[in-house]
Formats: C-alpha cells, sequence, structure tokens
C-alpha cells in the first residue's frame, strides 16, 4: 500500500492567498484526520471525519480554515485567506476504524510557510 | 480540557534502556498512544495501552496506571536510530473518541 498521500510537501504563499492541502487516505480506511504541528503548539488535531462525514472540527482555529472529504479517497484543507501565523506542518492521518483506538497511519505532511 | 506532561529531552548511549514518563489529567480517559516522530518524519504508531500493566513489543514497552494517570515508553537496547521525539497521547471520548497529543520528549542517542 501506498500509505497516506499529501500534497503539495511544501507550500510557501504569501499573506491573503488561498491554500489548498490535499489527502488521500490509504484504502479502505473509513476515519480521516486532519492535524497541525508547530514548535509552540506541538501536535493538535484540527478536523476528524468518519464515514466521510465531519465528527469533530473543534480544533479548527478559526472561520478561515474549512475542510471537505466529497468521497471516500479524498480530503482538502484550506485556508483563505492565509496568514504568517498559519505556518506549520500539516499531518493528515487516517484508520481503518470509527474511533481513534486504532492505529492511526500519518502522511509525510505538507510544511506550509506564509510570508 | 486535558494537559499531558513529558520530559522535553532525554539523552542516554547505545545499548542502554531510557524510560520516557507521561502523567495526564483529562476527562473521558480511554486510553494511551505512543508515537515515534524522526526530524523531518511523519508520526508513527509505537504502542496503545487501555488497560493497566505492561505491554511489550520488540524492544519497546509501555506501561499504564489509569489509577495514577500515568504512563510510560521504555526502550531497551537502544540504538542510533532511536534517535526521535516520543509523543505521549490519550485517547479521550467526548461522544465520539479523538487523540490529544502530549509536546513530546526529543531522545538523543549517543555512541
Amino acid at each position: 500500500d501506498a500509505g497516506v498521500i499529501q500534497s503539495p510537501r511544501h507550500e510557501v504563499t504569501e499573506m491573503g492567498q488561498e491554500v489548498t492541502l490535499r489527502c488521500k487516505p490509504i484504502s479502505g480506511h473509513n476515519s480521516l484526520f486532519w492535524y497541525r504541528q508547530t514548535m509552540m503548539r506541538g501536535l493538535e488535531l484540527l478536523i476528524y471525519f468518519n464515514n466521510n462525514v465531519p465528527i469533530d472540527d473543534s480544533g479548527m482555529p478559526e472561520d478561515r480554515f474549512s475542510a471537505k472529504m466529497p468521497n471516500a479517497s479524498f480530503s482538502t484543507l484550506k485556508i483563505q485567506p492565509s496568514e504568517p501565523r498559519d505556518s506549520a506542518v500539516y499531518f493528515c492521518a487516517s484508520s481503518l476504524q470509527a474511533g481513534t483506538t486504532d492505529t492511526q497511519y500519518f502522511g509525510p505532511g505538507t510544511r506550509l510557510t506564509v510570508l | 480540557g486535558q494537559s499531558l506532561e513529558q520530559p522535553s529531552e532525554v539523552t542516554a548511549v547505545e545499548g542502554a534502556i531510557v524510560q520516557i514518563n507521561c502523567t495526564y489529567q483529562t476527562s473521558g480517559f480511554y486510553g494511551l498512544s505512543w508515537y515515534q516522530q524522526h526530524d523531518g518524519g511523519a508520526p508513527t504508531f509505537l504502542s496503545y495501552n487501555a488497560l493497566d500493566g505492561l505491554e511489550e513489543t520488540g524492544r519497546f514497552s509501555s506501561f499504564l496506571s489509569r489509577s495514577d494517570s500515568y504512563g510510560y515508553l521504555l526502550l531497551q537496547e537502544l540504538q542510533m536510530k532511536d534517535s526521535a521525539s516520543y509523543f505521549c497521547a490519550v485517547v479521550v471520548n467526548t461522544g465520539f473518541q479523538k487523540l490529544v497529543f502530549g509536546t513530546g520528549t526529543r531522545l538523543l542517542v549517543s555512541p
């Protein structure tokens, strides 16, 4: 299996621009998670989908952030407009079953820099 | 809310044994997971404890005491490749289950 696939791996953009991060979970996995990692705040859960339905978006920082999962094999995290404080590594993870007692498999991450 | 505490950094030499502790305060506790992350890499799953006691997987073991809100990761026969950050994460159930990660412990293994 190819594992969780994320694109782009690196993104550099200017403040105010729209940023779209993409994720393809492992085939057959029912749950998908978006995390953000920074030195200051560590690894934070942003949003979690189960069977393509958003279950918990309490970690989404503000209205500038939105996430979608139109089908079982694709999800996006969009930031509009982006700000320098959004600079971080964004990870997508998937797991086989609903509930996070199951192992989560992380993608390689997207390193976002907002200038 | 949830809070987790783990040491920020631990150093050890090859072949040694190291223990990384994690204490937590949370509601809806379901279990404790450990993840490893090498610099520039993604977190990878190491272990999960739902019940009290020790779980062993090769050179790595993980322990949980629910009554003490405490767990640890034990790494034996340390190798240079074990140099990485190690995160404890509580699985909490507040209507649905999610992982809340600690701030991580950076392990430096020297020759």
